[in-house]
Formats: structure tokens, C-alpha cells, sequence
């Protein structure tokens, strides 16, 4: 089955805490992306990679790390979490970067306190 | 300001009529046009993409119409049941000159009374 998979689903953490988002992918899609949705302010990209070892800054990539060493993970690090991270994030794939539909991971819940 | 807007307010309409969905963009030339649903919590699933030089796409019950010109994406939902109720995204595919990224509106959710 096609499928985007992230971990973990919820996750609950303090300032200042390193922690990881893994992502990954199953259908060997080139393009990655991390994106955070908050209410009011919708779906908003983070990071993006083009390929292995090709990542690049979206909107708001203040406060996050991603790398891309293989083609199916791009794991999202927080180096040291604030509470303005608290946001439900997704991690999504497709075949290209434009054109073509981006397939969505089920969400993590992160939450800072 | 490069701006994209759906429907502000949540829309409720009676099972069985056509739910219509819109998304209004400015100061963007978007190559390409897509709409996704999300259920409460869960990651936006695709539904339609449709290019710049389309006027209309089908898909089942689902209807996307895309008019450059006015700078709008209709979404139709023909015969809508209480399964379709959920949160609507449409997304702008900008090319690389404009960013190359995909911009998602706020989204419309949409409820279906039985």
C-alpha cells in the first residue's frame, strides 16, 4: 500500500528538549516536505527536499532541521523546542515538485509545554 | 500582498443538493490548481488537480472549474452526502519563477445535514 508514515502520532515534550519527527515514504518519490497547520493560519511548508542530500527552507523553517541522507525518510529535528512549536505537523511526498498530488502523512501532535 | 481565500464561513447544505466551494487568488499565475479534504486531524487526501489551460475537471460527483482570468477555482459537489462533510484545501502549484511551491488556503468546511 501507498503510504507516508511519521512518528510518533502525539508527542508531548518540555523546552528546550531535542526531539525528531521521522517521515517516511514507500512510493520512491524525489520530492519530501514538512509542513504545520494551526488553526487560522492553515497548512504552512517548513523544509522541502528535491532529492537525496537537496533540502531547502519554506515559510517557516525557523527552529527546524531536516535532512534527507535516503530516499524514503526526511526526518524533522527540533533542536531545542519552544512552545510556539506546539502545532500539529505533517510530513508529505510526491513524484515531483509541481503537478503532480502530494500524498500526506497521518499527523503528529506536537505539543510543548 | 499574494493572497489566496476560500469560503470564510463554514458551509451546511442538505444531502442531496451540490455543494459549491470556492477559492479566490491574487497576484499569482498558478501553474496548476489542486484541491484536497481533511477529516478532523488527519493529513489532507488529494482529489483533483487541474492545469492552468483547463476549463473544467470531473471526477465522480467532484467538479473543478479554474478561470485565469478571474483568478477563481470552483468546486462542485454533485448529489453531497453526510460522508462528504469535511474540510475542503485548495492549493495554488506556483511555478519556480514565483516561488515554485504549493500554497494552501485556510479551507471551507463543509457539513451535509441528512
Amino acid at each position: 500500500e501507498a503510504q507516508v508514515t511519521q512518528n510518533p502520532r502525539y508527542l508531548i515534550t518540555v523546552t528546550g528538549k531535542k526531539l525528531t519527527v521521522t517521515c517516511s515514504q514507500n512510493m520512491n518519490h524525489e520530492y519530501m516536505s514538512w509542513y504545520r497547520q494551526d488553526p487560522g493560519l492553515g497548512l504552512r511548508q517548513i523544509y522541502y527536499s528535491m532529492n537525496v542530500e537537496v533540502t531547502d527552507k519554506g515559510d517557516v523553517p525557523e527552529g527546524y532541521k531536516v535532512s534527507r541522507k535516503e530516499k524514503r525518510n526526511f526526518p524533522l529535528i527540533l533542536e531545542s523546542p519552544s512552545p510556539n512549536q506546539t502545532s500539529l505537523y505533517f510530513c508529505a511526498s510526491s513524484f515531483a515538485r509541481q503537478g503532480y498530488e502530494q500524498y500526506f502523512g497521518p499527523g503528529t501532535r506536537l505539543t510543548v509545554t | 500582498s499574494q493572497k489566496i481565500e476560500q469560503n470564510s464561513e463554514a458551509l451546511n447544505i442538505q444531502e442531496g443538493k451540490t455543494a459549491t466551494l470556492t477559492c479566490n487568488y491574487t497576484n499569482y499565475s498558478p501553474a496548476y490548481l489542486q484541491w484536497y479534504r481533511q477529516d478532523p486531524g488527519r493529513g489532507p487526501v488529494f482529489l483533483l488537480l487541474i492545469r492552468e489551460n483547463e476549463k473544467e475537471k470531473r471526477k465522480e460527483r467532484l467538479k473543478v472549474t479554474f478561470d485565469t482570468t478571474l483568478k477563481q477555482s470552483l468546486f462542485h459537489i454533485t448529489a453531497s452526502q453526510p460522508a462528504d462533510s469535511a474540510t475542503y484545501l485548495c492549493a495554488l502549484d506556483t511555478p519556480s519563477s514565483q516561488g515554485g511551491k504549493l500554497i494552501f488556503g485556510q479551507g471551507t468546511e463543509l457539513s451535509v445535514k441528512p
